[in-house]
């Protein structure tokens, strides 16, 4: 069956930029939506974005903070797909989740938990 | 569209039925609303989709149903494995894919 780890660094600091990796084993990428989701402890999921298996990327326009700051790609020869948030800041301190699904979300990783801090 | 899910807290003893209340700011089609399950240190899981619909592997003992702006969660016999959070999730069109607070089941 389908499964997707995160990779990348557990701390980042102030301004720089958060870049986490999710390699996708027992499936392709191709046809289907690939999105990043995060979740602050004790709170809600976050929908962050969506990348297709061709390339075309949606961003969630609903949060301000994140506006202009994320960038998603993938790698088909990898079976791989990324995220890329700039500028970070200690609000954007989360378990990162990739995930399977266009905003339905079927299949998850088991997150990789990013700090934010000097 | 904003989720409201209530309780906050839903205390009970296995066996028990749980009845989780999720409400929407606005009428949400059918086919956008869903139910995670999320327990303690691991990601959250798809339980059910298109408001009834349960996803692959999950036990008939969950059940999804509602319409307009309000949508219900139903655990008939609640089992120790079925202590989490539960969150509701309207997934439709404009990228407004959004999840309510939560509603913690447990003992």
């Amino acid at each position: 069956q389908v499964q997707l780890q995160e990779s990348g660094p557990g701390l980042v600091k102030p301004s720089e930029t958060l870049s986490l990796t999710c390699t996708v084993t027992g499936g392709s990428l191709s046809n289907t939506y690939w999105s990043w989701v995060r979740q602050p402890a004790g709170e809600r999921p976050e929908w962050i974005g969506r990348i297709f298996s061709d390339g075309n990327t949606n961003y969630n326009p609903y949060n301000p903070s994140l506006q202009g700051r994320i960038t998603m790609s993938l790698d088909t020869s990898k079976n791989q797909f990324s995220l890329e948030l700039s500028s970070v800041t200690a609000a954007d301190t989360a378990m990162y989740y990739c995930a399977r699904g266009a905003g339905l979300i079927e299949i998850w990783g088991q997150g990789t938990l990013v700090t934010v801090s000097s | 569209i904003v989720l409201t899910q209530s309780p906050g807290t839903l205390s009970l003893s296995p066996g028990e039925r749980a009845t989780l209340s999720c409400r929407a700011s606005q009428t949400i089609s059918r086919p956008y609303l869903a139910w995670y399950q999320q327990k303690p240190g691991q990601a959250p899981r798809l339980l059910i989709y298109g408001t009834s619909n349960r996803a692959t592997g999950i036990p008939d003992r969950f059940s999804g149903s509602g319409s307009g702006t309000d949508f219900t969660l139903t655990i008939t016999r609640v089992e120790p494995e079925d202590f989490a959070v539960y969150y509701c999730q309207h997934h439709g069109s404009s990228l407004l894919f959004t999840f309510g607070p939560g509603t913690k089941v447990d003992i």
